[in-house]
């Protein structure tokens, strides 16, 4: 079963505009971690935000907030004021496993291909 | 910049030939993972280093094996190259339970 689905293959904004990048996510652990990531052509992957699944409040990061419904297993990204270099592939991420000195490993989606039109 | 330097940037094997892949981690991170990314998908997790140990591993074949160093770089090597092993490699490096900083990727194309 697929454990990180991002339903938007492809999304469009104008430059200024907000948008939101879907993710919804499956596991039955009761701790774990959701990471946005942003990947330019060039094929860096670009740390964006972080939100623990015990973390009361939604994670923000300047333009970027996450959305996270716990009870829905969805983690949303919102990316304010959209800017041309914005556009990029955004990967949503789940991490499973112990910190504790075990394995982690990230989890992703299929990725959202964002393209912000001037 | 991350801090995560990974090399070559690009490389073309032919099928059958083995493949070393580098990585230096960023100071004061003891863990790198290694992940495959194929043409339009996400990366996969090939498998974790922490302190120059193995301790996880994705849905890989034995072929593909790594190392890490005293310093925390680590290399990536595959064996036995097939066409599929066509993709982008990124190495990713951070201490346990907090976020990975990616390199730029290896492109490696199998022909």
């Amino acid at each position: 079963a697929q454990k990180i689905t991002q339903t938007q293959p492809g999304m469009f904004v104008q430059e200024k505009e907000a948008v939101t990048l879907d993710c919804t996510y499956d596991t039955s652990d009761p701790s774990y971690g959701l990471f946005w990531y942003k990947q330019p052509s060039s094929g860096e992957m670009i740390f964006l935000i972080y939100q623990g699944s015990y973390d009361q409040q939604n994670a923000t990061e300047g333009r970027y907030s996450l959305n996270f419904q716990k009870a829905r297993k969805s983690a949303n990204l919102v990316i304010s004021a959209s800017q041309l270099g914005d556009s990029a592939m955004y990967f949503c991420a789940m991490r499973e496993g112990s910190p504790q000195g075990g394995s982690e490993k990230l989890v992703f989606g299929k990725g959202t291909k964002l393209t912000v039109n001037p | 910049e991350t801090g995560v330097t990974q090399s070559p940037t690009h490389l073309i094997k032919t099928r059958g030939q083995q493949v070393t892949l580098r990585c230096s981690s960023q100071s004061g991170h003891n863990t790198v993972s290694w992940y495959q990314q194929a043409l339009g998908q996400g990366p996969q997790f090939i498998f974790q280093y922490y302190r120059e140990e193995e301790n996880g591993r994705g849905n890989f074949p034995p072929r593909f094996s790594g190392l890490q160093f005293p310093n925390y770089s680590s290399e990536l090597n595959v064996n036995a190259l097939e066409l599929d092993d066509s993709a982008l490699y990124l190495c990713a490096s951070h201490r346990l339970d907090t976020e990975a900083f990616f390199g730029q990727g290896t492109r490696l194309t199998v022909v």
